[in-house]
This record gives structure tokens, C-alpha cells and sequence, in this order.
């Protein structure tokens, strides 16, 4: 099963150009979630979405838009790149409507470098 | 608000040691806590989690957690700790089914041979 899969690995990008960081996952979660990680500051959250056709802003929202047109999807876009968005970018799932379990799987990252 | 406060950023342990991760969280119901690893490059893994019953909680990698509740703490154990437990650990706390995480600064762990 490959669970939670990530796109790119890792992007340089020059600032002021946008970029979809792309996340599908194949465990039919009803919950995703993108996380950046940063030296320090452990995960912060930037948005999430309970169910497909959801979506709601996390710690860090500013600067990021998401969308989630199907269960398996869900894509991180950066309208216009600064260089405060160099950062690893976490995509995680979870079954959030079972009771008594909201374990979170994770993707292994996207490093992006804005210059 | 929730948050976590993970005080220890880099802890440094001889193979074969015992190891304490220290956790302390602030939610005001209870709480449920998880203990993530990272492993340089990777994303994170599930160690164990609490959510209600037996405060002594065991997970993978021979790892234990005790939930107190009168320290508002969740302590990571593991009596021997091996060189591959190199990593960087992170508590973690959700206010229920909302399951939205929110993660302590982490703690790195080093192993000395």
C-alpha cells in the first residue's frame, strides 16, 4: 500500500512564482492535512479539510490555498512564493469519524527553497 | 488553546541507556496525545498514542508513554535505547475527534556508540 504519496521530493523556485505541491493518499481518509516544518518551530498547520468538498485554515494559513474536489486528493498551492515559504511540507490523513482514533499518517515532505 | 511543550531540544544518551522524552501539554478536557518519530529525511511515524483507560501506554520500537494528568505530562521511555532510535521525536496533542494535531518543537535524540 503506498499511503500517503508526495510531488514533488523537493523544488527550487524563484519568488513570486507559484507552485501546487501535489498529495494523494489511498486509505480513503475522509481527513487530510498539510503541515510545514521548520527548524525550531516543530509542525504548524496550515490548512485541512474533513471531507471532500471542505477545506479550513490551520496555524499558517496566509500566503497557501487548498482545494479538495475528491476524497484522494489534496493539493497545496502558493500563489506567489516568498522566501519565508522555504520550508519541508508535510501532507497527513486520517480517519477522523472513527471514534476513538485520530491517528495521523504522514507523506514524506516536499522541500522547497524559494530564492 | 492546546499547545505542547517538548523543554529538551537535543538529548544525547550512550547506547544500551535508558531515555526520557519529556512532554508537557496545556488543553483543558482530556486530552489526546501522541508521540511521533522522525528519522533524518523522512516523515513521521506513529510511536504510540493515549486517548482514555491505562495511562501507561506501550507502542512500537520497545517505546512506553505514562499519561499524568496532575503534571500535565507525557513522558516518552524506553529502557535501552539502540543506535538506530536516532531521531527526532515530537509529541503531539488533539482535543478529540477534531483531530487536528497541534505538535511540540521536537526533540532531537543522539546516540553515542
Amino acid at each position: 500500500t503506498a499511503g500517503i504519496t508526495q510531488a514533488p521530493t523537493s523544488q527550487i523556485l524563484a519568488a513570486g512564482r507559484s507552485m501546487t505541491l501535489r498529495c494523494t493518499q489511498d486509505m480513503r481518509h475522509n481527513a487530510m492535512y498539510w503541515y510545514r516544518q521548520d527548524l525550531g518551530l516543530g509542525l504548524r498547520l496550515i490548512h485541512y479539510s474533513n471531507t471532500a468538498g471542505t477545506t479550513g485554515k490551520g496555524e499558517v494559513p496566509d500566503g497557501y490555498s487548498v482545494s479538495r474536489a475528491n476524497t484522494d486528493d489534496f493539493p497545496l498551492t502558493l500563489a506567489s512564493a516568498v522566501p519565508s515559504q522555504t520550508s519541508v511540507y508535510f501532507c497527513a490523513s486520517s480517519d477522523s469519524f472513527r471514534v476513538g482514533s485520530n491517528e495521523q499518517f504522514f507523506g514524506p515532505g516536499t522541500r522547497l527553497t524559494v530564492l | 488553546a492546546q499547545s505542547v511543550t517538548q523543554p529538551d531540544i537535543h538529548i544525547t544518551v550512550s547506547e544500551g541507556a535508558s531515555l526520557e522524552l519529556r512532554c508537557n501539554y496545556s488543553y483543558g478536557a482530556t486530552p489526546y496525545l501522541f508521540w511521533y518519530v522522525q528519522s533524518p529525511g523522512q516523515g513521521l511515524q506513529l510511536l504510540l498514542k493515549y486517548f482514555s483507560g491505562d495511562t501507561l501506554v506501550q507502542g512500537i520500537k520497545g517505546f512506553e508513554a505514562e499519561f499524568k494528568r496532575s503534571q500535565s505530562s507525557f513522558n516518552l521511555r524506553k529502557p535501552s535505547v539502540h543506535w538506530s532510535d536516532a531521531a527526532e521525536y515530537f509529541c503531539a496533542v488533539a482535543s478529540g475527534t477534531a483531530s487536528k494535531l497541534t505538535f511540540g518543537t521536537g526533540t532531537r535524540l543522539q546516540v553515542t556508540l
